[in-house]
């Protein structure tokens, strides 16, 4: 099955800064990723996603790249402020999986004033 | 907020206790997820409906039992658990039909601690 990986799983940025979190899959049929943030006692609300036809998809702040060659993805947070402190779940799905997530291990962002 | 509520927030309960969470979500959907979120470990998928019938089961041990009586609800029945059953467990829900790339949208969770 699909084995989804992500790094770091901790990172603290001053607030303006850009933040990068990288994730990599294993299996070359995936094609759709998505990224959650998950807000102390709150489940994973989406972000932003992305599918395997667009190398890079952009929403104000917020952008991820998609390499299908290496097999890895990456959320980009620009400008960041404090309320961007959250855990941050990158998946990664294939239409042969149906409604399955591969859920990667999150990493907690913190953003200093 | 997210349109998909679970009950209770919290539950602590001993090892031979019978006890169960509930799920309702108010978007229309007809897809629900179980998911059990540990510390430092991904999401994991325990079980999937799809317009009431149960599509995925992630070999989860059968003292978790899944009830889905209707598109908008979701139950998880619980007895003679373990320890390290102790995690966050989410539910959700999307669009339905096996669509891959749905949007799943997560109720908040309820904490269980087992004694």
């Amino acid at each position: 099955g699909e084995n989804v990986e992500q790094h770091p799983s901790t990172l603290s940025v001053q607030e303006g800064d850009s933040a990068v979190i990288k994730c990599t899959y294993s299996d070359s049929a995936s094609n759709y990723f998505p990224w959650y943030k998950q807000e102390l006692g709150k489940g994973p609300q989406l972000i932003i996603d992305i599918r395997s036809n667009v190398g890079e998809k952009k929403d104000q702040r917020i952008a991820v790249t998609l390499n299908k060659t290496a097999k890895h993805f990456s959320l980009h947070i620009t400008e960041t402020q404090p309320e961007d402190s959250a855990v941050y779940f990158c998946a990664a799905s294939t239409s042969n999986t149906g409604n399955q997530f591969y859920f990667g291990t999150g990493t907690s962002l913190t953003v200093i004033p | 907020e997210t349109g998909v509520t679970q009950t209770p927030r919290h539950l602590v309960m001993g090892m031979t206790n019978k006890k169960s969470l509930k799920c309702e979500q108010h978007l229309g959907h007809n897809a629900m997820y179980w998911y059990k979120q540990s510390a430092k470990k991904p999401l994991e998928l325990m079980f999937v409906y799809n317009f009431k019938e149960q599509t995925e089961n992630n070999s989860v041990p059968s003292r978790f039992s899944p009830e889905c009586p209707n598109s908008s609800h979701l139950f998880l029945h619980l007895h003679t658990l373990q320890p390290e059953d102790s995690a966050l467990y989410l539910c959700a829900s999307s669009q339905g039909g096996g669509t891959y790339t749905d949007t799943q949208y997560f109720g908040p969770g309820t904490r269980l601690t087992v004694l």
